[in-house]
This record gives C-alpha cells, sequence and structure tokens, in this order.
C-alpha cells in the first residue's frame, strides 16, 4: 500500500510569494495533519483536519491556510511568505480524528530566498 | 500548554551496545499518549514506539523500551543492541486525550549516531 505521498519535495520561493503544497493520505485516512519542522528543532503543529473540516489550529498566523478536500487529500497554504517559513513541512494522516497512530509522509522542503 | 523536553541534543553509541535517551515532560492531564518518533536522513518520520499514561507497564518493541515515570514526567528510551540502522534523529511526542484535536508535541529531538 501507498504511504502518504507529499508533492513537491523541494520548492524554493521569494520572501512575499504565495505556496500551495498537498498531501495525500493512506488509502482509508480520513484525517490530516500538517507539522512545520524548522532546522534543528521538532514538528510544530499546524492545522489537523478530518472529514474536511478542520479540528484544530496550531499557533501560526492567518497566512497559513489549509483545506481537506472530499478524497481526503490536503493542501497547505501559505501567502506572504517569510524568511521564518523555511522549514520542512510534515503531513500526517491517521484512520480517524483520535487514532492514536499518526503516519507521517516524506515532507516538502520549503526555501524562502 | 504541554512542553515536551529533549536536553540532549546528540548522543552516539557503539554498535552493539546500549543507549539510553531522555524526556522529560509537563502536563497537568492524567491521562495521555506518549510516544518516541524515529527520523532517518531520508526525513519519513516513523513510530519506534508508544506509552499510554494510565498503563504502568513499560512499553517494549523488540529492542527498544521505555521508562516511563508518570510521578517524575519522564519517559526515555532505551535500544538495546544498536545498529547501524539506528542512526538517525529521535523525537520524543505528547499526545492529549481530551481538547479538540489529536495534536502532538513534539521535544527538539536528539541526533543519534552508531559507531560501527
Amino acid at each position: 500500500d501507498a504511504g502518504v505521498t507529499q508533492s513537491p519535495t523541494h520548492l524554493i520561493k521569494t520572501r512575499g510569494q504565495h505556496v500551495t503544497l498537498r498531501c495525500s493520505p493512506i488509502s482509508g485516512h480520513k484525517s490530516v495533519s500538517w507539522y512545520q519542522q524548522v532546522l534543528g528543532q521538532g514538528p510544530q503543529f499546524i492545522f489537523q483536519y478530518y472529514e474536511k473540516e478542520e479540528r484544530g489550529r496550531g499557533n501560526f498566523p492567518d497566512r497559513f491556510s489549509a483545506r481537506q478536500f472530499p478524497n481526503y487529500s490536503s493542501e497547505l497554504n501559505v501567502n506572504a511568505l517569510l524568511l521564518g517559513d523555511s522549514a520542512l513541512y510534515l503531513c500526517a494522516s491517521s484512520l480517524g480524528q483520535w487514532d492514536y497512530e499518526q503516519y507521517f509522509g516524506p515532507g516538502t522542503r520549503l526555501t524562502v530566498t | 500548554a504541554q512542553t515536551v523536553t529533549q536536553s540532549q541534543p546528540e548522543m552516539s553509541v557503539q554498535e552493539a551496545e546500549t543507549v539510553t535517551l531522555s524526556c522529560t515532560y509537563d502536563t497537568s492531564e492524567s491521562d495521555y499518549y506518549l510516544f518516541w518518533y524515529k527520523q532517518p536522513p531520508s526525513r519519513q518520520m516513523i513510530l519506534v514506539i508508544r506509552q499510554e499514561a494510565y498503563k504502568q507497564q513499560n512499553a517494549t518493541e523488540n529492542r527498544f523500551s521505555v521508562n516511563f515515570q508518570k510521578a517524575a514526567k519522564s519517559f526515555s528510551l532505551k535500544i538495546s543492541d544498536s545498529q547501524l540502522g539506528d542512526a538517525a534523529m529521535y523525537f520524543c511526542a505528547y499526545r492529549t486525550l481530551t481538547g479538540a484535536n489529536s495534536k502532538l508535541t513534539f521535544g527538539k529531538g536528539i541526533t543519534l549516531s552508531v559507531r560501527p
């Protein structure tokens, strides 16, 4: 079975631009969470979506938004990029909203110059 | 708010030896999950082991075991018979059982190197 997939793998953007990152969960998984991992730090929670509804939001500015589609894939959007947004963005999926095990994708490495 | 602390940024172990990675956390809750995740250089985060706070028995998964001290809010990972493939970043993580979502709160991680 395919695991969690994310696209693109790498991305270079300029300050002020907008970016869209994509995630496809494991087949049958209905919950998707997004995390930001700055170099040398642990991942930080950005969003959780379950059944296309936002179920949680971390301490991130409104420039960050996300959505989940009927096929349970998800997009993370970041507007007005800042240098500090440079990070590895991880997507994790789970069967249900409360399943203890979250399966992580390989991440998208975003570099903002 | 819950916090997770991993105070050792790096550790090294000889192949076939045993190593213990430390983690402490802070919470006012009584029921929660604790996890150790492994992130190899290829970046894919993999669950190593989990512990439910209501269980007194320490979790074990093959060569990996934990020492869960609830009162001390300590959750260490022991890797026995270390292998070259164990080299990675290891993250300790906390998850509440209450609230509106199942977010994971991670520590800063520890880089484990294995010497042949």
